[in-house]
């Protein structure tokens, strides 16, 4: 079945640093690709999708490019802020309503 | 995006109660669905909200235990019942719009069982 993988965190970084929380996946065919964000207390919010290869999806400074030769969609930003802080979740959809899930990833961003 | 909204915010209950738990939003949907996050814990998709008909369960999974209503495209109920300490969770219900296939959630529902 699908599956998708996330690096594991916390990834911890000091505010500025550059970015990027690894997000591979397992599919048949052609999935959409989505990064969420849960800010704590909060549910999740989407960040940014991407529905074919070479798409790249872009939102308040992030961006994931769809790589379907490597099934990645990487999650990447320049700078972050401390308010930045809060757990990215990578998710596909496979020509269905079924979202599947990676674990999670927590940043902490420190000032 | 459609506006979504869930009562309660949070609850604490006894173990051995029920608790049922709304979600609103602000216009008609096409997909509503129930998820469950325990705490440290990736999104688990509880069901599937059939307007006008029996929800669609994931393995795992039963409509004794969670019950599922959705009598309208804006609406719907996901009740636990007989609650126990393991059903400590955030639960969250999503929806998707005009046949697309993005999901937006609620804030979610915070759910601590003594």
């Amino acid at each position: 079945g699908d599956s998708v993988t996330q690096m594991e965190g916390p990834v911890t970084l000091s505010e500025e640093a550059f970015l990027t929380i690894n997000c591979t996946y397992t599919a048949t065919g052609y999935p959409s690709l989505f990064w969420y964000v849960q800010y704590p207390g909060e549910g999740l919010q989407l960040l940014l999708k991407a529905t074919k290869a070479d798409d790249k999806g872009s939102n308040k400074g992030f961006e994931a490019t769809y790589r379907k030769e490597t099934t990645s969609f990487h999650l990447e930003k320049g700078s972050v802020q401390v308010s930045d802080s809060a757990v990215y979740f990578c998710a596909l959809n496979n020509a269905g309503n079924m979202l599947t899930f990676g674990g999670g990833t927590r940043l902490m961003v420190k000032p | 995006s459609a506006v979504i909204s869930q009562k309660p915010s949070r609850d604490i209950c006894q173990r051995g109660t029920s608790l049922t738990i709304q979600c609103q939003v602000d216009s008609q949907v096409t997909m509503m669905f129930w998820y469950r996050q325990q705490p440290g814990q990736s999104l688990t998709l509880i069901a599937t909200a059939n307007q006008g008909s029996e929800a669609t369960y994931e393995s795992g999974f039963v409509i004794d235990k969670f019950p599922i209503s959705r009598p309208n495209l804006t609406f719907s109920t996901l009740t636990v019942s007989n609650m126990s300490p393991e059903d400590s969770s955030i639960y969250l219900c999503s929806v998707t719009e005009g046949g697309t296939d993005t999901q937006y959630f609620g804030p979610g529902t915070r759910l601590t069982v003594l």
